[in-house]
Parts: C-alpha cells; structure tokens; sequence
C-alpha cells in the first residue's frame, strides 16, 4: 500500500521568510496530493492540493510542487506570518471506486517567530 | 452554512464502557469517513461509507464499528474503549467521485 514521508518534523522560520516542507511517496499510482494545515485543537483544513497531471500550483502565498518521476512533492510558504504557525500534512491518493482514501505524512510542526 | 458537525467535543468515557461519536453534514456528500488521531500522529482512517455501503480499513480495530441510518448521519461506536483509544475522532465527508474532503471539528475521546 502507499506509504507518505514528511520532513522536517518541526520547521523555525523568522516572519517573512520562505518555508519548505517536502514529502515523497511510495505507490505509482497516486494521482492527488492534498496539504492540510491543522491549528492546535482543530479540524485540519485544506490549503492546496495539486493532481499528477499537473506540476506546480499556486495560491497566493503558497505554492505545491510535484514530481512525480521522483515521486515527491513540497509545499512552499513566502512571506510567512505568525498565523501560519500550525502543524502541516500532506497526503497521498489514488481515487477510485467513487471515494477517496487518504494516505498522510507524519505532520509538520511550523513555527512563525515575529 | 453547510458544514460537518461532531458532537460531543469533548467525551470522557471509562475503561470497557461502550461509548457513541455522532457526525452530522448538510453537505449532502455520498462518502463519510472516520479518522482516528493520536496526539502528535496523521490522521488514520477506521473505515468509510459510500453511501450504506460499508468499507473497513483491514488494521481497524474489531473494537470499533459504524453506523449510517441516512445521508446526513453517521456514527462510531466503540465497544470496549482502552486507554489506547484515547485520541481525537475526525468525521470527514465528499462528494462521490470528488477527491477533496471536508473535515469536521472532532471529538477529543479521553478513557479513564
């Protein structure tokens, strides 16, 4: 089955910097790659999510990548403020038989220093 | 506004006490999901329902198990929690043949 790996586990940036968090993935297969940013105590929510068809993507400050040769893809933040402080997932899925199995990293844990 | 709403929050349960997690939408989607999540973990999924059918994820626990009695509701039972059950419930739901997924707020299970 698929198998998703997430580095780095914790990220420390200063405010208005630039964040990388990357993962890599196991199953050719996979065709849907969503990033969810969950705050403490809250429900994860999607931010941006990118299919194998395609190569990059943007929204405003953050943007996804995908190589699928390699199969990995990374999520960058510009200009990152203190509410981006958050832990990150990524995930991983092959759609299929109408529902949509999800497949997720270990977690990111951003931290955003003014 | 259209949303997935878990109730309770908060559950505090006992050691082999049987114990109910309600998810509700109004988004109307085919598919709901449940997730667990451990402190400091990715979500997990237990098992989904495309409409009444029922998928079990091979790992989930005999322990847990659901029920849809119609589109809009679905639950999770936990038979005989232990203290490893003790984490955040995610309920998520989406349209048939659509990749994203909605994810509602959670119940936070303790076991005492």
């Amino acid at each position: 089955g698929e198998n998703v790996e997430q580095h780095p586990s914790t990220l420390s940036v200063q405010e208005g910097d630039s964040a990388v968090i990357k993962c890599t993935y196991s199953d050719s297969a996979s065709n849907y790659f969503p990033w969810y940013k969950q705050e403490l105590g809250k429900r994860p929510q999607l931010i941006i999510d990118i299919r194998s068809n395609v190569g990059e993507k943007k929204d405003q400050r953050i943007a996804v990548t995908l190589n699928k040769t390699a199969k990995h893809f990374s999520l960058h933040i510009t200009e990152t403020q203190p509410e981006d402080s958050a832990v990150y997932f990524c995930a991983a899925s092959n759609p299929s038989g109408g529902y949509n199995k999800l497949i997720f990293g270990a977690g990111t844990r951003l931290a955003v220093h003014p | 506004d259209a949303m997935v709403i878990q109730n309770p929050r908060y559950q505090v349960t006992q050691f082999g006490k049987p114990v109910t997690l309600s998810c509700s939408q109004t988004l109307n989607h085919n598919v709901m999901y449940w997730y667990q999540q451990k402190s400091s973990q990715a979500p997990k999924l237990l098992f989904h329902y495309y409409d009444k059918d029922f998928n079990n994820e091979a790992d989930t626990p005999d322990n847990f198990q659901s029920r849809r009695p119609n589109t809009s509701f679905c639950f999770l039972d936990i038979r005989s929690p232990g203290l490893g059950d003790a984490a955040m419930y995610l309920c998520a739901t989406s349209p048939v043949y659509q990749e994203t997924q909605y994810f509602g707020p959670g119940t936070r299970l303790l076991v005492l």
